[in-house]
């Protein structure tokens, strides 16, 4: 497609469970971000990639967070045993370079139970 | 750290009015400045940009103003209309960590 996909729009699941969430960055792109946004806040970086380089992990609020990008496309966000305060939307965006504009999804809205 | 301050935190103007909204950053390496717009339940999406070799950049009822000295950038919504209501984030890019920094955001309410 022509944007930034994510999937699912909506996870609702129980607390303690794993999570994925998904990205399918627009293609060409090599920077891929994601962000969390709690309720009427604003965007809080998790972790970013940029081609082939390791990725930039310094925004994961704990080690229950993770991500990779497999062949440097589609961009998994896992979140494992989860709690009530991961409750949020996260968004993925991707950028066909850094410094230029990033490109955001609609966002996963996940509710933990 | 780097940081990016955005003011006011919401904003009423009348429908018809101008609205500004101001940034300061800290990191003097920056040179990428967007500026994207939420509305509610939405993605945000960019409406303005502006490199540092710039000083001011317009597009129809929006403009942008930097200055580097100072290290502030402003957007100025001129002839609001009900449609301009929502959030509205300022970013900052760093070269030394190739992030954008984001501003808190401003809530824009456009009185009919």
């Amino acid at each position: 497609g022509a944007g930034v996909s994510q999937s699912p729009s909506n996870k609702v699941t129980e607390k303690g469970k794993d999570v994925e969430l998904r990205c399918d960055p627009i293609s060409g792109h090599t920077a891929l971000y994601w962000y969390r946004q709690s309720l009427g806040q604003g965007l809080e970086f998790l972790i970013y990639f940029q081609g082939n380089s390791a990725p930039d992990k310094s925004g994961l609020p704990s080690d229950r967070f993770s991500a990779e990008r497999t062949g440097g496309s589609v961009s998994t966000l896992t979140i494992q045993r989860t709690q009530q305060e991961d409750s949020a939307v996260y968004l993925c965006a991707s950028t066909r370079d850094s410094n230029q504009p990033q490109h955001f999804g609609d966002g996963t809205r996940l509710s933990i139970l | 750290g780097e940081n990016v301050e955005q003011h006011p935190s919401t904003l009423s103007v009348q429908e018809g009015d101008s609205a500004v909204i101001k940034c300061t950053y800290s990191d003097s390496a920056s040179n990428y400045f967007p500026w994207y717009k939420q509305e509610l339940g939405k993605r945000p999406q960019l409406i303005i940009d502006i490199r540092s070799n710039v000083g001011e950049k317009k597009d129809q009822r929006i403009a942008v103003t930097l200055n580097k000295t100072a290290k502030h950038f402003s957007l100025h919504i001129t002839e609001t209309q009900p449609e301009d209501s929502a959030v509205y984030f300022c970013a900052a890019f760093m070269d030394s960590n190739y992030q954008l920094i984001w501003g808190a955001g401003t809530k824009l309410i456009i009185k009919p």
